[in-house]
């Protein structure tokens, strides 16, 4: 079956201009996630959705971040005001129910933000 | 404080050699979960292994096997007779149930480079 699937997949844009991202998660899935993967940070946890609630949004990492879900599938994760250090690999993953610990999370391509 | 380490930065072996990608992790919880994910030149990152923090049996799955040690807090990779569609970065994650949800923690990765 189809996978996580996210767009665009590479966005170029101007410091200070808003970007939507979009994240398709595993038909069926209630649980996704957003994580970042910059140069020396790593991959970080930004935001959980447990269908169209945010039950942990610790890891967004200014108020420029915001996500929302509808329907309990597509999510979309925006950025106000872009600046060069947003500059990343935006990962979106989804997994069957959220169930802690051992669901596996199945990851997108992601999407590559380069903020010039 | 939750922390997965992966001491090995960049790794580069000559095909067929075989290699072992070590990751040692942190957490007070005494149920969580490993896992090994592999991330090609694409980007998109691959599920390979979940593991529970009950089940310390080594696993094989082809030229892939695992240790998990619970006594150094190890869950090291080993891949057999490497290939050069083996080349990839390869991060441990660590999940926890605490959260109430299914966070993965990862640590920084390995960048294999296997050489024909």
């Amino acid at each position: 079956g189809a996978g996580v699937s996210q767009s665009p997949s590479n966005k170029v844009t101007e410091k200070g201009k808003d970007v939507e991202l979009r994240c398709d998660p595993i038909s069926g899935h209630t649980a996704l996630y957003w994580y970042r993967q910059s140069l020396g940070q790593g991959l970080e946890f930004l935001i959980y959705f447990q269908g169209n609630s945010a039950p942990d949004k610790s890891g967004l990492p200014s108020d420029r971040f915001s996500a929302e879900r509808t329907g309990g599938s597509v999510s979309t994760l925006t950025i106000q005001r872009t600046q060069q250090e947003d500059s990343a690999v935006y990962l979106c993953a989804s997994s069957l129910a959220g169930r802690p610990p051992q669901e596996t999370q199945y990851f997108g391509p992601g999407t590559r933000l380069l903020v010039l | 404080a939750q922390k997965v380490t992966q001491a090995q930065t960049e790794i580069s072996v000559v095909e067929k050699e075989d290699v072992t990608l070590d990751c040692v992790y942190e957490t007070r919880d005494t149920t969580y979960y490993l896992f090994w994910y592999k991330q090609p030149p694409s980007g998109e990152l691959v599920f390979l292994i979940r593991r529970n923090s009950f089940d310390e049996q080594n696993e094989i799955s082809g030229r892939y096997s695992w240790n998990f040690q619970k006594s150094t807090s190890s869950f090291n990779f080993t891949i057999t007779a490497s290939q050069v569609v083996d080349s990839a970065v390869y991060f441990c994650a660590l999940s926890e149930s605490s959260g109430g949800y299914n966070k993965l923690i990862f640590g920084a990765g390995t960048r294999l480079a296997v050489h024909p």
